[in-house]
C-alpha cells in the first residue's frame, strides 16, 4: 500500500492553468477508473473536487478537470483563483479492495 | 444536509486504547458505506478503514489491520472506531467520510488522537 506519488508543490499566476500529476501502478490508478481529487484548505477538512478520474460533483466549478493517461492520473486547474491557493490529495481504489492517497500537493497562487 | 461528526479522541498513552465515534445526519446512514481517514501532525492523508453499508465487509490499512476495528450501528446513525495497541505513529487528526461509490463525498472536522508517554 504505498502512497501515490505527486509532486511537493505547484505554482501558478492568477488566470494561468496547473496541471498536478499523480502516479500509481497497474494495481491502483492503472487498474481502475476510481481516481478521485481532494482540495484542502488550512485547517479545514477536504472536500472531493473530482472522482471516477474526470467527474465533478455538483458545486465544484468547470475550472477543474481531471484525466487518466496508464498509471498516472492528472488534475488540471485553469483560470487559477486566489482561493485554489490549497493542498490536494489524489485517491485510487486498489486491487487489494482499499484506498490509497497521494502524498499531497502545496498549490501556491503566485 | 448531511454531517457526520467525529468524536472520542484525545491522549492516550503507547499500548493504550481508544474509541472514536463518528455521528451521521441527513443522508440514510444505512445505504452508505464509511471511512475512517487519518491526518498526522503536518502530513499528507492516510486512508485507515472501511465499513460497508451492512457492516458485512470491513477493511484496512495495513498499518492499523489487527490493532483497529472499524464497527457501525445503524440503528443509531452511528461509526465507531476501535483503537487497540496505538503507537506514537498513530497520532493523527481522525476524519470520518462518508463514501459514495469509490470516493468520499462528505467529510467530518476530524477528532485529534495524540499518542504519548
Amino acid at each position: 500500500q504505498s502512497a501515490l506519488t505527486q509532486p511537493a508543490s505547484v505554482s501558478g499566476s492568477p488566470g494561468q492553468s496547473i496541471t498536478i500529476s499523480c502516479t500509481g501502478t497497474s494495481s491502483d490508478v492503472g487498474g481502475y477508473k476510481y481516481v478521485s481529487w481532494y482540495q484542502q484548505h488550512p485547517g479545514k477538512a477536504p472536500k472531493v473536487m473530482i472522482y471516477d478520474v474526470s467527474n465533478r460533483p455538483s458545486g465544484v466549478s468547470d475550472r477543474f478537470s481531471g484525466s487518466k493517461s496508464g498509471n498516472t492520473a492528472s488534475l488540471t486547474i485553469s483560470g487559477l483563483q486566489a482561493e485554489d491557493e490549497a493542498d490536494y490529495y489524489c485517491s485510487s481504489y486498489t486491487s487489494s479492495r482499499t484506498w490509497v492517497f497521494g502524498g499531497g500537493t502545496k498549490l501556491t497562487v503566485l | 444536509q448531511v454531517q457526520v461528526v467525529e468524536s472520542g479522541g484525545g491522549v492516550v498513552q503507547p499500548g493504550g486504547s481508544l474509541r472514536l465515534s463518528c455521528a451521521a445526519s441527513g443522508f440514510t446512514f444505512s445505504s452508505y458505506g464509511i471511512h475512517w481517514v487519518r491526518q498526522a501532525p503536518g502530513k499528507g492523508l492516510e486512508w485507515v478503514a472501511f465499513i460497508r453499508s451492512d457492516g458485512s465487509n470491513q477493511l484496512y490499512a495495513d498499518s492499523v489491520k489487527g490493532r483497529f476495528t472499524i464497527s457501525r450501528d445503524n440503528s443509531k446513525y452511528t461509526l465507531y472506531l476501535q483503537m487497540n495497541s496505538l503507537r506514537t505513529e498513530d497520532t493523527a487528526l481522525y476524519y470520518c467520510a462518508k463514501g459514495s461509490g469509490f470516493f468520499l463525498d462528505y467529510w467530518g472536522q476530524g477528532t485529534l488522537v495524540t499518542v504519548s508517554s
